[in-house]
């Protein structure tokens, strides 16, 4: 049981670049979440799905799209990387049974640098 | 949107010390979560609380879910270097966590 999984670990994009951050969870969770994590400002909800097929919008996902076409795969796409998306972006799973929907499990991370 | 303060920002305590860090908010939520984060790892969970008033321990951890919904609190007993980290608190309801800012922990051993 990996958990929740996420590729590539470092990534450096020049302004303008597009690609695609993966995120996979092998505990068959319903609910898949992405965030981005930058200095003293916590983690801020990007987009996440309650389950395949159904996506919707956090906190800050402009500059982000999202899709959820199976129950393991949630990717996260940049279609034109901007310095300002240069973070480190955090992939999380949940189930309601048997702690609850919000009680998320969180991936390594991918660090990005967009210059 | 929805906020959590969480307290203190940083602390340096000495080995075998106990700690108690908080994090409060104006909304009321249905779960509230600790998560204790290394450098360059993702957040890891710790304790989870899901009933208003309720106490739960995890070895030397101990947090508890405010009455009023609104608040939390993390107690560590007897740190160990092993301790450090940044912890945060989160706090969730309608599929979605909310963050405080995270508390940074350094053990003097």
């Amino acid at each position: 049981n990996a958990g929740v999984t996420q590729t590539p670990k470092f990534q450096v994009l020049k302004t303008g670049q597009s690609m695609t951050l993966q995120c996979a969870q092998d505990m068959n969770h319903e609910y898949m979440s992405w965030y981005r994590q930058d200095p003293g400002m916590g983690l801020r909800l990007i987009h996440y799905s309650v389950g395949a097929g159904i996506t919707d919008q956090g906190e800050v996902p402009n500059g982000y799209n999202v899709s959820r076409s199976t129950t393991e795969d949630f990717p996260l796409r940049l279609l034109s990387a901007a310095p300002s998306q240069t973070s480190v972006y955090f992939c999380a799973s949940s189930s309601p049974y048997p702690s609850s929907r919000e009680t998320q499990y969180f991936g390594p991370g991918t660090r990005l640098l967009v210059l | 949107g929805q906020q959590l303060n969480q307290s203190p920002q940083s602390m340096f305590i000495q080995e075998g010390e106990d700690v108690s860090m908080n994090c409060t908010s104006s909304s009321i939520f249905n779960t509230w979560l600790w998560y204790k984060q290394d450098p360059g790892e993702g957040p890891v969970l710790l304790i989870a609380l899901y009933k208003a008033g309720e106490l739960t321990s995890n070895g030397r951890l101990t947090a508890q879910f405010g009455i009023t919904r609104k608040d939390s609190f993390l107690n560590i007993s007897a740190s160990i270097p092993s301790d450090v980290g940044i912890y945060f608190c989160a706090a969730g309801s309608n599929y979605k966590l909310t963050f405080g800012k995270g508390t940074l922990l350094t053990v003097n051993p």
